[in-house]
């Protein structure tokens, strides 16, 4: 089963507004990271953020992390065209395997 | 720079037709190596990883097989393919950094099972 769900399955956004999409996770984690893909393509890192972290950002993005409610947030700020895409959680319990999430659909509006 | 492929980029198979898909990754040594497969607007589903040649671990049951004959080789194949086959092949391999594995994928490869 997937240990990662994200929520919502799918978000429509204007231009210029920010984005946010939640992951929950069932075990306890060494890290949890989140990907992009674009249609039809592979997944591109976005951010890792380690168990012992709270809170991260890497340019327009912001990522929580709240160990006690197994969840974390991902932040997209000043949303662009170029933004449209599926937004993947993954965690990893250990050191060999990542598991993912069944995404969020985030399309960005012009 | 690391960079990874994967071929074909679509390939359409009729039921029964054996399979082979190939992946290599370049500019790094020793990698774990994996290969997901994703349905039409779902998540990724893990199918095998490898962390050396000839080791392979399978995740799911299902009657495809993985192989890695050289360090940055990592082959996915079947004998007899089913239609619950089709889907979308990524490959990926890890660059294993302290506290951190983060993965790389390659550009996938759409499979169409008829």
């Amino acid at each position: 089963s997937q240990q990662g769900e994200e929520d919502p399955q799918a978000l429509s956004i204007q231009e210029g507004e920010n984005a946010t999409m939640n992951c929950s996770y069932k075990t306890s984690i060494n890290n949890l990271q989140w990907y992009r893909q674009n249609s039809g393509r592979g997944l591109v890192h976005l951010i890792l953020i380690r168990s012992n972290e709270r809170e991260k950002h890497s340019g327009r993005l912001r990522v929580t992390l709240d160990t006690s409610k197994k969840s974390s947030s991902l932040l997209i700020t000043a949303s662009r065209a170029a933004d449209t895409a599926s937004y993947f959680c993954a965690t990893a319990p250990g050191n060999e395997k990542l598991t993912f999430g069944t995404g969020t659909r985030l399309t960005i509006i012009p | 720079s690391q960079t990874i492929h994967q071929w074909p980029a679509t390939l359409v198979q009729p039921v029964g037709s054996p399979l082979s898909l190939e992946c290599t990754v370049e500019g790094t040594s020793n990698p774990n190596l994996y290969w997901y497969r994703q349905a039409a607007g779902r998540g990724l589903q893990l199918l095998f990883y490898s962390v050396g040649i000839g080791q392979i671990s399978s995740e799911v049951p299902q009657n495809l097989s993985a192989s890695r004959p050289q360090d940055r080789q990592f082959i996915l194949s079947s004998k007899k393919l089913l239609l619950s086959d089709s889907g979308f092949y990524l490959c990926a391999w890890i660059k294993k950094s302290t506290g951190g594995e983060t993965q790389y994928f390659g550009p996938g490869t759409r499979l169409l099972v008829l």
